[in-house]
């Protein structure tokens, strides 16, 4: 059981905007900056997003995340067949939980 | 380009320590700035934090692991490891070292190594 809740599964078409939300506590993404990860499949995970909102350099502009209250969105526009992986969000964590806790992940596919 | 890269035994009997080493090329763990970390993923499922170790030695574990866990760093090798004691079949997994970069993110990870732990 993950500290932080994602959907375990989301889908669009090309081109179609999508969003995958994560839900914690006041200890974690009420009180942290949020991060997102992308894993393509059988590799390693990539930073997607840090700080709620910020791109690492190289990651394209069609990413973006926020953040609001306990709970924090990754949203991908003109979706892709190769941003088809899965995705984590992670915050560092005040409580026994932590420092770092992760989401699930979400599973994305790109139909 | 700061890269990692995992090493060690792919295989380890139940009971014993697994043992993990990280090493970093293109850029000094002694130069201070970030933390470097273990993180692993069971087969099929998600990612589970296991601890980071500063280059100074100074270490913070996940709870649900600690008494089994140590993470080391020999900054003269550019290394930093992982001992996890007493293993059973639940720490099957690929085991990741990354780092905690500038603005607490992990900016750059290893490619992973599968520990399958069996007898």
């Amino acid at each position: 059981q993950s500290v932080l809740t994602q959907p375990p599964s989301a889908s669009g078409t090309p081109g179609q905007r999508v969003t995958i939300s994560c839900s914690g506590s006041s200890s974690n993404i009420g009180s942290n900056y949020v991060y997102w990860y992308q894993q393509l499949p059988g590799t390693a995970p990539k930073l997607l997003i840090y700080r709620n909102n910020q791109r690492p350099s190289g990651v394209p502009d069609r990413f973006s995340g926020s953040k609001s209250g306990t709970s924090a969105s990754l949203a991908i526009s003109g979706l892709r067949s190769e941003d088809e992986a899965d995705y984590y969000c992670a915050a560092w964590d005040d409580s026994l939980s932590g420092p770092w806790v992760f989401g699930g992940g979400t599973k994305l596919t790109v139909l | 380009q700061v890269q990692l890269q995992e090493s060690g035994p792919g295989l380890v009997k139940p009971s014993q320590t697994l043992s993990l080493t990280c090493t970093v090329s293109g850029g000094s763990i002694s130069s201070g700035g970030y933390y470097w970390s273990w993180i692993r993923q069971h087969p099929g499922k998600g990612l589970e934090w296991i601890g980071y170790i500063y280059y100074s030695g100074s270490t913070y574990y996940n709870p649900s692991l600690k008494s089994r866990v140590t993470i080391s760093v020999d900054t003269s090798k550019n290394q930093f490891s992982l001992k996890l004691s007493s293993v059973t079949a639940a720490d099957t997994a690929v085991y990741y070292c990354a780092r905690v970069g500038y603005y607490g993110g992990l900016d750059y990870w290893g490619q992973g190594t599968l520990v399958t732990v069996s007898s």
